[in-house]
């Protein structure tokens, strides 16, 4: 199984500034990786796939790059609405591991 | 517009089981992988289980392997997970998502399942 791990655990960030996120896989997994959003008691929410591809209607402050084992979600500039838990996923072997998440808070 | 709709969760005893269904509209369903996808009460995710377009392939995370049965109906348009010999470990909410194929490109609201006496 491969592990994914993300860092930080926490970010505390001011809104306006920027936000980088990582995620590491314990082998490669190529450009096999997705990033979702999580609000509280919300579902999660797909942002970008195959590591830099961001899903529809999802805005261009957020962008993904990387490949192999790592990989960074950054928020260009934080808006309000950007405060939430953030996971990495891959889906080059199953299982479709994610990593633990990244929880993006207020500073 | 693609909507999933999560129905069956709720309170069951150790050892018990419970049949989970997701009613899917706005897409081919039979022509999309879904995924179940949980997530414990204040933790991560976990991918439980895929099935292919057609229901011929299922895959399932060896923590619910011989016990979850992942199924569909493609001419009602609804994936079902079927959960026996429940363990506490096994309570969270369950989504119904759709897959594109590999990542998840939808996801429903949930439904939880608590495993309980």
């Amino acid at each position: 199984e491969i592990v994914m791990t993300q860092s930080p655990g926490t970010l505390s960030v001011s809104p306006g500034e920027r936000a980088t996120l990582s995620c590491r896989a314990s082998q490669s997994v190529s450009s096999k990786l997705a990033w979702y959003q999580q609000k509280p008691g919300q579902a999660p929410r797909l942002l970008i796939y195959g590591a830099s591809t961001r899903a529809t209607g999802i805005p261009a402050r957020f962008s993904g790059s990387g490949s192999g084992a790592e990989f960074t979600l950054t928020i260009s500039s934080l808006q309000s609405e950007d405060f939430a838990v953030y996971y990495c996923q891959q889906y080059n072997n199953w299982p479709r591991t994610f990593g633990q998440g990244t929880k993006v808070e207020i500073k | 517009e693609v909507q999933l709709l999560e129905s069956g969760g709720g309170l069951v005893q150790p050892g018990g089981s419970l049949r989970l269904s997701c009613a899917a509209s706005g897409f081919t369903f039979s022509g999309s992988a879904m995924t179940w996808v949980r997530q414990a009460p204040g933790k991560g995710l976990e991918s439980v289980s895929s099935i292919s377009g057609g229901g011929e392939t299922a895959y399932y995370a060896d923590s619910v392997k011989g016990r979850f049965t992942n199924s569909r109906d493609n001419s009602k348009n609804t994936l079902y997970l079927q959960m026996n010999s429940l363990r506490a470990e096994d309570t969270a909410v369950y989504y119904c998502t759709k897959a594109a194929p590999y990542y998840l490109e939808y996801w429903g609201q949930g439904t939880l399942v608590t495993v309980s006496s």
